[in-house]
């Protein structure tokens, strides 16, 4: 079974403060997937990583693939109150489904 | 393009019933799966429908089953009801292999009482 563990499972933060969320795994995977669910709401995919040691950016969100590609975070500057909900990382195993973590629940508060 | 509809959003049910819940795809998508998402085990994966065929299953018992249409929309049905079967069920599509994008539904709250 593949694993993938989250931390921090809550993270409750005031409006400008800077955040990392982890994924981590003891298995490689060929891609890894961060999502964002709001309440509510399905998660909405932010970005795919691939390449181990890759990093991508989106606006103020950088995600890293560590260089083993057994590991991911997600970095947020300056987060806002928008930036509030689950985040969900999700690795491509090659077993033809996802493994989904349990999530970082992010409160961002004004 | 319209996005993944579920229906109903929300269900209430008592123990020993059985549940339907819909799912339609994105135009084009061919490939549909099913999710169970709980606070305490997260999102897990039920099964994933493509071209009407089940081509994946996780690890759930068998009252949990589902089907796709030709037009690809899909269905999964809860059977015997039990307590631990509240959840958010949420639907995903993605254009061809499961592991592309998924594009997920709203989900459907189900209450088991």
């Amino acid at each position: 079974t593949q694993l993938l563990e989250q931390s921090p499972q809550f993270l409750s933060i005031q409006e400008g403060e800077n955040l990392t969320v982890y994924c981590n795994s003891s298995s490689v995977f060929s891609s890894l997937q961060w999502y964002r669910q709001e309440p509510g709401e399905g998660p909405v995919l932010l970005v795919t990583v691939v390449t181990g040691g890759e990093v991508k950016k989106l606006k103020r969100l950088t995600f890293q693939f560590g260089d083993a590609r057994k590991d991911s975070s997600l970095h947020i500057t300056a987060a806002q109150p928008g930036d509030t909900g689950l985040y969900l990382c999700a690795g491509d195993s090659g077993y033809s489904t996802l493994t989904f973590g349990k999530g970082t629940m992010l409160l961002v508060s004004p | 393009k319209a996005g993944v509809t579920q229906t109903p959003r929300y269900l209430i049910k008592t123990r020993g019933q059985q549940v339907t819940l819909s799912c339609s795809p994105i135009s084009g998508h061919r490939s549909v799966s099913w999710y169970q998402q709980t606070p305490g085990q997260g999102l897990q994966f039920l099964f994933e429908y493509f071209s009407e065929t089940q081509r994946n299953k996780g690890n759930f018992p068998g009252r949990f089953s589902g089907r796709q249409f030709s037009n690809s929309r899909s269905e999964m049905n809860v059977s015997t009801l039990e307590l631990g079967d509240s959840a958010l069920y949420l639907c995903a599509s993605s254009f061809d292999q499961s592991t592309d994008t998924q594009y997920f539904g709203p989900g459907t709250r189900l209450t088991v009482l």
